[in-house]
């Protein structure tokens, strides 16, 4: 069993739908979850950050973390073409540095 | 926020030589840089832990001897991909953390091996 799982995708939506994006893992000592965004040929962007149970959010993305549950996720608001990309969740545990294990990654598509 | 540049962006090299990637923390210090590889439409995986002052810490299935990892400084670690072949051709990406709080990635490194 893979410590993080994420659906690889693709996810095609319309212009201006909610986003839901998920992951689920395994690890319980994970302590900071992350969502990073990758254009093609580019490294990750961090999106967002948390490291406890609940939701947080930031502009038209919201963050969901369930550590009960170990499942992640992100929404988007209103997405727009632009948000095309690769979305990968993230979890990191400090072994002395923060060592982070990514998901697949989910390949959205937002058709104007 | 913090800053972490790795250099080069990009590689074009021969089968057969080998290829020395940086990876430095700008504005703090990193006792610990995470080295990643990600093949086309596939996500990251960690290579290796690199460590200031003692030898890395190697993931599963990577070949230390292939990829060899130095951690000279407090600010900079290196991978050099030693005899690189077109099988290595891939975006090879460093992280480092700032002040305990998150990692930081630097800008990754695209090498193509011919």
């Amino acid at each position: 069993q893979k410590e993080v799982e994420q659906d690889p995708g693709p996810l095609s939506v319309p212009e201006g739908a909610i986003v839901s994006l998920n992951c689920t893992y395994s690890n319980s000592a994970f302590q900071y979850f992350m969502w990073y965004r990758q254009y093609s040929r580019k490294g990750p962007e961090l999106l967002m950050y948390t490291y406890s149970s609940g939701n947080k959010e930031d502009g038209r993305f919201t963050a969901q973390v369930d550590k009960s549950s170990k499942y992640i996720s992100l929404f988007i608001r209103d997405s727009q073409p632009s948000d095309s990309a690769t979305y990968l969740c993230a979890m990191s545990v400090n072994t002395g540095g923060f060592k982070t294990i990514f998901g697949a990654g989910t390949r959205l598509f937002v058709k104007a | 926020g913090a800053v972490v540049s790795q250099h080069p962006s990009r590689v074009i090299c021969k089968s057969g030589t080998s290829v020395k990637i940086e990876c430095r923390s700008l504005d703090f210090q990193a006792t610990t840089m995470f080295w990643y590889r990600q093949f086309p439409k596939q996500s990251l995986m960690l290579m290796a832990t690199s460590n200031e002052g003692s030898k890395a810490t190697y993931e599963q299935g990577v070949e230390k001897d292939k990829f060899l990892i130095n951690h000279a400084s407090l600010t900079l670690s290196t991978l050099t991909v030693t005899s690189a072949h077109p099988e290595d051709s891939s975006f090879y990406i460093c992280s480092a953390d700032g002040a305990g709080t998150e990692a930081f990635f630097g800008q990754g490194t695209r090498l193509t091996v011919v």
